[in-house]
């Protein structure tokens, strides 16, 4: 147990609609990290918050958002969801650079 | 941007078999290596942490070296219990993010 604990574990909606993935870190760690997971992408990082704020960007999409709340959990938001979207996601915290912990994900999928 | 290239794909091995798995990178500045194990439908497990050609870490029956092009992980006498999939990161210097390699998946027969 990597004391990352994320919610729902799974996820099944529709085309368009809108989800809410949530994560709270390790205690003591301010750096919560959002991946995506799909078969032919591999691991694929999105964001970065640290301590409140937006740290760092990959490759994510204009319709999914993230934020990280004062209790320092973090919620990452999906919408339009598209087929596509279909995919794991994990929540990783630090406590600043370094190794990261991984959360057991949440699996969505959009019919 | 960071590449991570991972070899072979999959590895059958018979219990007791050592191995080898490489983790191959292309980083402006490597901060540091790590290598991940993940088994079906879970997160990634963090294993080691490697900053520095010629370093080396050791837990069990696994052990990671890192070179300054490569890193590579040894499995001795593997048990099927070591079956997963391995994977491998970079984190360049001024990065957070972790860049991933596709994976070695492991498969050890008793």
């Amino acid at each position: 147990d990597s004391g990352v604990t994320q919610t729902p574990k799974h996820l099944i909606t529709a085309t368009g609609q809108r989800v809410t993935l949530r994560c709270s870190p390790r205690s003591g760690d301010l750096s919560v990290y959002w991946y995506q997971q799909s078969l032919d992408q591999g691991l694929q990082f999105l964001i970065q918050y640290y301590n409140g704020e937006e740290r760092a960007k990959g490759n994510i999409l204009e319709r999914f958002s993230a934020q990280q709340f004062p209790d320092l959990h973090s919620e990452l938001n999906l919408s339009s969801l598209e087929l596509g979207d279909s995919a794991l996601y994990f929540c990783a915290s630090s406590v600043g650079r370094g190794e990261q912990f991984f959360g057991p994900g949440t699996r969505l999928t959009v019919l | 941007e960071d590449q991570v290239t991972q070899s072979p794909e999959a590895l059958r091995l018979q219990e007791g078999e050592s191995s080898s798995l490489n983790c191959s990178y292309t980083v402006s500045g490597l901060r540091g290596l790590f290598w991940y194990r993940q088994d079906p439908g879970k997160g990634p497990e963090f294993l080691f942490t490697l900053y520095s050609a010629g370093e080396e870490k050791e837990k069990e029956r696994l052990k990671a070296t890192l070179t300054k092009k490569e890193s590579f992980l040894h499995i001795t006498a593997p048990k099927p219990e070591d079956s997963a999939t391995y994977l491998c990161a970079v984190q360049g210097n001024g990065d957070y993010k972790l860049s991933f390699g596709a994976g070695t998946t492991v498969t050890v027969r008793a």
